[in-house]
């Protein structure tokens, strides 16, 4: 089975922090991306990858980044956080021909 | 543009009666459609999709969609609900090549015992 894995489940962190989510899938897909799930706005797509070192902007990366050095890898990062990124983060990888995403358990973000 | 819609934001079902969650899509040509559901403070699973062939597709925990080309909707159905069937279903597109998926706003199903 793939598996896709998220470092953390939660996380709390404070306004100006840098913060990193790492995201880890094992089935050497070629696509990964990370999303944001808020209540009554669904799956919002922050940032998305197609290959190592290549990125692509989703509808919402204002205040973010990421990084994939290695195909397996996938990183998110907040510059400097606020509040209002306090979500939950899914990060998702697929292969290209069908575009079956598998999901990791998601990261539950708080900024105080 | 490019969307996709789930009308209902909740479902109330009662245990053992059919369940439908519905989805419908604006776009050309032939998309790719999914459906996952998230149990509480869980990821994302996949329950079931459909590219091509036969319009029924028949998925994960008894549950199947029909896709239908004429009135661009594909709606999640089950014939007799369970009440751990009781989460949030996502409907999803990949509208053309190797494009991210687009998701709906989700409907949260309740199956009442």
């Amino acid at each position: 089975d793939v598996k896709v894995t998220q470092s953390s489940r939660y996380l709390v962190k404070r306004t100006g922090e840098k913060v990193f989510l790492e995201c880890v899938q094992d089935m050497d897909h070629e696509n990964m991306f990370w999303y944001r799930q808020d209540p009554g706005l669904g799956l919002r797509l922050i940032y998305f990858s197609y290959d190592v070192k290549m990125k692509e902007k989703g509808d919402i990366p204002e205040g973010y980044s990421v990084s994939r050095e290695k195909k397996e890898r996938f990183s998110l990062i907040l510059e400097s956080a606020s509040t209002n990124q306090t979500s939950m983060y899914l990060c998702a990888s697929s292969l290209s021909f069908d575009g079956l995403a598998f999901f990791g358990q998601g990261t539950r973000l708080t900024v105080v | 543009a490019q969307s996709v819609a789930q009308p209902e934001d909740q479902v109330n079902v009662a245990e053992g009666n059919p369940l439908t969650v519905k989805c419908t899509y604006s776009v050309s040509g032939n998309p790719y459609l999914f459906w996952y559901v998230q149990y509480p403070n869980r990821g994302l699973q996949f329950l079931l999709k459909y590219i091509t062939g036969d319009n029924l597709v028949k998925g994960s925990y008894g549950f199947e969609a029909e896709f239908n080309k004429s009135q661009t909707s594909f709606h999640l159905k089950k014939p007799s609900a369970l009440v751990s069937d009781s989460a949030l279903y996502f409907c999803a597109v990949r509208f053309s090549g190797n494009t991210p998926l687009v998701f709906g706003k989700g409907t949260r199903l309740s199956v009442i015992a």
